[in-house]
């Protein structure tokens, strides 16, 4: 596609609940890349895919948070048994190449009540 | 890791006037980019800069990798030109991971 999309554009959910949050790079950028923007921890990395593997998963703030890429393209954060620190603003970006420029999506405003 | 500082955190500024913001880190890099974070959230593309200067319309930036400091600087400035500016960094031991800094929130008045 033209750029990076990303849905759903928010989604509200209880405290325990499991998200998915959906990304859909540049088409044919090899590079993918989660992170989260929250009002306490500014803008910090998740977790990064060069085709459908993950060499650092890092970045991830817990065993409830895992990752997947099928097909090096769409990608899906999962977050189990949600809670309230887990709200945020989740984006991803892909790079043509690991190293090159990033793009970023529109985000996933997440809100855990 | 690597520590990321931005400078000013805030700024206001009337309408035509002009602007430089800096970002400095504290270890070497293999990438640095700018980015322009809306009102609506989106963070847009305004430099990849590794090294040396860039120009874009009214914006340029400067990297100088040696002395680890990189300057945006937004020209005749406009109300559109509101929102908060970014610099990320890859460190070198990581070159596929941004490392951002707080930002500067700028305010463009008409």
């Amino acid at each position: 596609g033209a750029g990076v999309s990303q849905s759903p554009s928010n989604k509200v959910t209880e405290k325990g609940k499991d998200v998915e949050l959906r990304c859909d790079p540049i088409s044919g950028h090899t590079a993918l890349y989660w992170y989260r923007q929250s009002l306490g921890q500014g803008l910090e990395f998740l977790i990064y895919f060069q085709g459908n593997s993950a060499p650092d998963k890092s970045g991830l703030p817990s065993d409830r948070f895992s990752a997947e890429r099928t097909g090096g393209s769409v990608s899906t954060l999962t977050i189990q048994r949600t809670q309230q620190e887990d709200s945020a603003v989740y984006l991803c970006a892909s790079s043509e190449l690991a190293g090159m420029g990033q793009f970023f999506g529109p985000g996933t405003r997440l809100t855990v009540l | 890791g690597i520590q990321v500082e931005q400078s000013p955190p805030d700024l206001i500024l009337q309408e035509g006037a002009n602007s430089t913001l800096r970002c400095n880190f504290s270890d070497s890099v293999n990438n640095l980019q700018w980015f322009h974070q809306n009102p609506w959230g989106q963070l847009i593309n305004l430099f990849y800069i590794p090294s040396g200067t860039k120009q874009n319309g009214r914006l340029s930036a400067t990297t100088v990798a040696t002395e680890r400091y990189s300057l945006l600087y937004i020209s005749s400035s406009q109300t559109t030109d509101s929102g908060v500016y970014f610099c990320a960094v890859e460190p070198r031991d990581s070159s596929y991971k941004l490392i951002f800094g707080s930002g500067t929130r700028l305010l463009v008045r008409p």
